[in-house]
Order: C-alpha cells, then sequence, then structure tokens
C-alpha cells in the first residue's frame, strides 16, 4: 500500500518559534507537496517539489520555506510562527507518470 | 488564476438517496478532474477521477461526469450508505500542472 507519513499528528507551538513539519513517502515519488486546509477555504497549495533539492513556490509561500535533501523526504519549516499560520497541514506525494497525489492524515498545528 | 467553484457547501441525504456534487471551473486547458473524500482525522483520499477525452466514468455506486464545453464536473453517489459520510473535494489539473482544489463539501448521510 502507498504510504505518506507525517511526523506529528498535533502540534503546539508559541509565536516566533521556528516549526518544522516532516513528510515522508515510500512511494519512490519524484513530486511532493504542502497544502494547508482551512474550514470554508479548502486545500491550498503551499510550495512543492518535483525533485530532489527542487523546490517551487505554490499559491500561499509566504511565511514559509521547505527542504528536499532525500527524494522520501519533503519538511516544511515556519522560520517564525505566528497566529494565522493555526492550520491544518496536508502533505502528498506523486509519482511522475501517474496523476494521483497520495496524501498524508495531516498535522494540526495551533500556534499560540 | 485557476478557479474552482464546488456547490453546495453542505448536504444532507437519508439512506440510499443519491447525492450530487457540482463543480465549475475556469482554466480551459484543464484535462484531469479527480475527486477526493475526507473523513475525520484523515487526509483525503481519492475515490474517482475523470481525464478530458472522457464524458463520464463510473465505479460501483460513484460516477463522475464531465462538461468540457460548460467546464463543469459533478460526483454523483447512488444508494448512499451513513459510511459515505465525509467532507468530499473536486479538483483540477491546469495548464500549470498543478491541482487546484474545491472548497469542499461536507456531506451527511442520515440512517
Amino acid at each position: 500500500d502507498v504510504k505518506v507519513t507525517q511526523s506529528s499528528r498535533y502540534l503546539v507551538k508559541r509565536t516566533g518559534e521556528k516549526v518544522f513539519l516532516e513528510c515522508v513517502q515510500d512511494m519512490d515519488h519524484e513530486n511532493m507537496f504542502w497544502y494547508r486546509q482551512d474550514p470554508g477555504l479548502g486545500l491550498r497549495l503551499i510550495y512543492f517539489s518535483y525533485d530532489v533539492k527542487m523546490k517551487e513556490k505554490g499559491d500561499i509561500p509566504e511565511g514559509y520555506s521547505v527542504s528536499r535533501e532525500k527524494k522520501e523526504r519533503f519538511s516544511l519549516i515556519l522560520e517564525s510562527a505566528s497566529t494565522n499560520q493555526t492550520s491544518m497541514y496536508l502533505c502528498a506525494g506523486k509519482g511522475g507518470v501517474t496523476d494521483t497525489q497520495y496524501f498524508g492524515p495531516g498535522t494540526r498545528l495551533t500556534v499560540l | 488564476g485557476e478557479n474552482v467553484e464546488q456547490h453546495p457547501s453542505t448536504l444532507s441525504v437519508q439512506e440510499g438517496d443519491s447525492a450530487v456534487i457540482k463543480c465549475t471551473y475556469s482554466d480551459s486547458a484543464s484535462n484531469y478532474f479527480p475527486w477526493y473524500k475526507q473523513e475525520l482525522g484523515k487526509g483525503p483520499q481519492l475515490i474517482i477521477d475523470i481525464r478530458s477525452n472522457v464524458g463520464e466514468k463510473k465505479d460501483q455506486r460513484i460516477a463522475v461526469t464531465l462538461n468540457k464545453t460548460a467546464k463543469h464536473f459533478s460526483l454523483h453517489i447512488t444508494e448512499t450508505q451513513p459510511e459515505d459520510s465525509a467532507v468530499y473535494f473536486c479538483a483540477e489539473r491546469g495548464s500549470n500542472y498543478k491541482l487546484t482544489f474545491g472548497k469542499g463539501t461536507l456531506l451527511t448521510v442520515n440512517p
């Protein structure tokens, strides 16, 4: 079975902290994505990566950065967390020749 | 940019009835239209998808129709069951090869 795992299901951080969200996929997929999900807004793309060390901004990259040092791992970084970054964060992976994105279970982040 | 409108935002049906969720999109170059189901506490899971060279696709109780001229596509669930209760998202892949999602529909199937 396809598997995308995220390091934490729930996370609580303070304003100004540096936050790392980790995502690992076991599908040998080239493409990986980070979305945030907010009520009434659906899923919005933050960043994506189509290969190791490659990254591209999505629709809402402000306040975030990413790192992809290995093919299976894609990290989302909040350099200085703010309360408006309280959200559900979803990671997804996709193979180069397939269309389907496979999602992880999500990390619910609360910034106090 | 690309835009996907999804309706309704909430839908309540009786067990055994049909449910229909509709989405419209704006990018005429869109060529791939997946539907995802998200259960409480889980990530979205693909349930069915359709490509632009096909008008309809069916998988047991689930079907998707696509009207490229009108730029809309719909999810049809027949003989609904309580386990169909979830949030459903439509999406489209446009000319920039990214998925753009609708805002979601909360489907409740009442026993």
